[in-house]
């Protein structure tokens, strides 16, 4: 049981150039989520998702794509990286989201690091 | 825009002292998440409140939750260098399926 896995872990590119970040879990959620986090601003979320099939934007979406063709899988695009998308980004999923009874956990993963020069 | 706010920001502490972390808010959250995260890994959840006034303990992690559920707070008993790393809170509201994360407070406990 894996749990959130993302790929890559790192990754520099030019300004310009598209990039995909692929986050896989292995727990059945329905809920997946993509975050960035830069220094002295938490969790910022850009896109998530309620199940297959399905995206929603977050609070900062411009420059993003994402895609939750498989339920276990859930791709976050840039298509034209610009240095202020330089960040640390991670994916997170859970069981429900916030709506459906007991709030539940949100089991992240281990991040991506990218730098766009 | 929902915002959390943390403070502090930074926090340089000396193994066995005691430390408040707040999370606060303008806004009326149905629950409020604390997470913890170490370097080079994501955030692991600690406690979730529901209720106004709630008060959860884990260890010698105290968290509260207001009475307006506005704001919340984590109290950390005998600090140890094992509790370092980047606390941050997280609140949703009714209605949604976001969570908002605080601005984070940095923790270091010196041995």
């Amino acid at each position: 049981n894996a749990g959130v896995t993302q790929t890559p872990k790192f990754r520099v590119l030019k300004t310009g150039q598209s990039m995909t970040l692929l986050c896989a879990q292995d727990m059945n959620h329905e809920y997946m989520y993509w975050y960035r986090q830069d220094p002295g601003m938490g969790l910022r979320l850009i896109h998530y998702s309620v199940g297959e099939g399905t995206t929603a934007k977050g609070e900062v979406p411009d420059g993003y794509n994402v895609s939750r063709l498989k339920k276990q899988n859930f791709l976050l695009g840039l298509e034209s990286a610009a240095p202020s998308q330089t960040s640390v980004y991670f994916c997170a999923s859970s069981y429900s989201g916030a709506t459906q009874g007991p709030i539940c956990e949100q089991y992240f993963g281990p991040g991506t690091r990218l730098t766009v020069t | 825009t929902q915002l959390l706010e943390q403070s502090p920001q930074f926090l340089s502490i000396q193994e066995g002292e005691n430390l408040t972390v707040y999370c606060n808010s303008s806004s009326v959250f149905s629950s409020l998440q604390w997470y913890r995260q170490e370097p080079g890994e994501g955030p692991v959840l600690l406690v979730t409140v529901v209720t106004g006034g709630e008060v959860k303990k884990l260890k010698r992690l105290t968290f509260q939750f207001g009475d307006a559920r506005k704001d919340s707070s984590l109290h950390i008993t005998a600090a140890q260098p094992g509790d370092t790393g980047l606390y941050l809170c997280a609140g949703t509201t009714s209605g949604t399926y976001k969570y908002i994360f605080g601005t984070g407070t940095r923790l270091k406990v010196l041995a």
